[in-house]
């Protein structure tokens, strides 16, 4: 039973460029949620895609956005990236009609903007 | 504003003692915690969870307590073993948002052999 994958593992942009990183989900899972992981800090929540739909919303700009493919695969997009968006981004898959199901997550994408 | 908060950034423990992993969390519409344990280049893995109306949950070796009244919890590990050595986050979720995890900034266990 395959886990959630995300790709590519690394990623090394310039400041202004635009970055779009992929997951698929657990098998059997129908919603998709992204985390942002900044060094030495906690993942925090971007947003959250269900029925291809963004379902939920941390506090990110616009500059973050989403897409949920019909397979439940899901792509998020930063635009005009900034230093300060270095981190390591985490996918996490779940099965939204469960109250407090547990999220699954994948082993992340480093992104470096120099 | 960090509403859930691990004020222990790194634990040291003998093989075969056990680990205390504590957690503080200010926002009283919590109402589901899980930990999760992460190994250097992989993602955070699920340990065990535990529901507002229970004060304990037990795994094997693993305990949860949940302190409403405090809002607080602990993890419990019983006995150590050296694969324990990890990142442990602890995490919470409200009613109406049950997928959007709130996270501590996590406390490094090192068991010593």
């Amino acid at each position: 039973d395959a886990g959630v994958t995300q790709s590519p593992t690394h990623l090394i942009k310039t400041r202004g460029q635009q970055v779009t990183l992929r997951c698929s989900p657990k098998s059997g899972h129908d919603t998709v949620s992204w985390y942002q992981q900044a060094l030495g800090q906690g993942p925090q929540f971007i947003f959250q895609y269900y029925e291809e739909e963004e379902r939920q919303r941390g506090n990110f700009p616009d500059r973050f956005s989403g897409h949920q493919f019909p397979n439940y695969s899901s792509e998020l997009n930063v635009n005009a990236l900034l230093l300060g968006d270095s981190a390591l981004y985490l996918c996490a898959s779940s099965l939204v009609v469960v109250a407090g199901d547990t999220q699954y997550f994948g082993p992340g994408t480093r992104l470096t903007v120099l | 504003d960090q509403q859930v908060k691990q004020n222990s950034p790194s634990l040291s423990v003998q093989e075969g003692r056990i680990s205390i992993l504590n957690c503080d969390y200010t926002n009283s519409m919590f109402d589901y915690f899980l930990w999760y344990k992460k190994y250097p280049a992989e993602g955070p893995t699920f340990l065990i969870s535990i529901s507002s109306i229970k004060d304990k949950n037990e795994d094997g070796r693993f305990t949860v307590f949940l302190n409403k009244s405090a809002k607080h919890l602990s993890l419990h590990i019983v006995p150590s073993q050296p694969g324990d050595s990890a990142v442990y986050f602890c995490a919470a979720s409200t009613p109406t948002g049950a997928n959007n995890l709130f996270f501590g900034t996590g406390t490094r266990l090192t068991v010593i052999p």
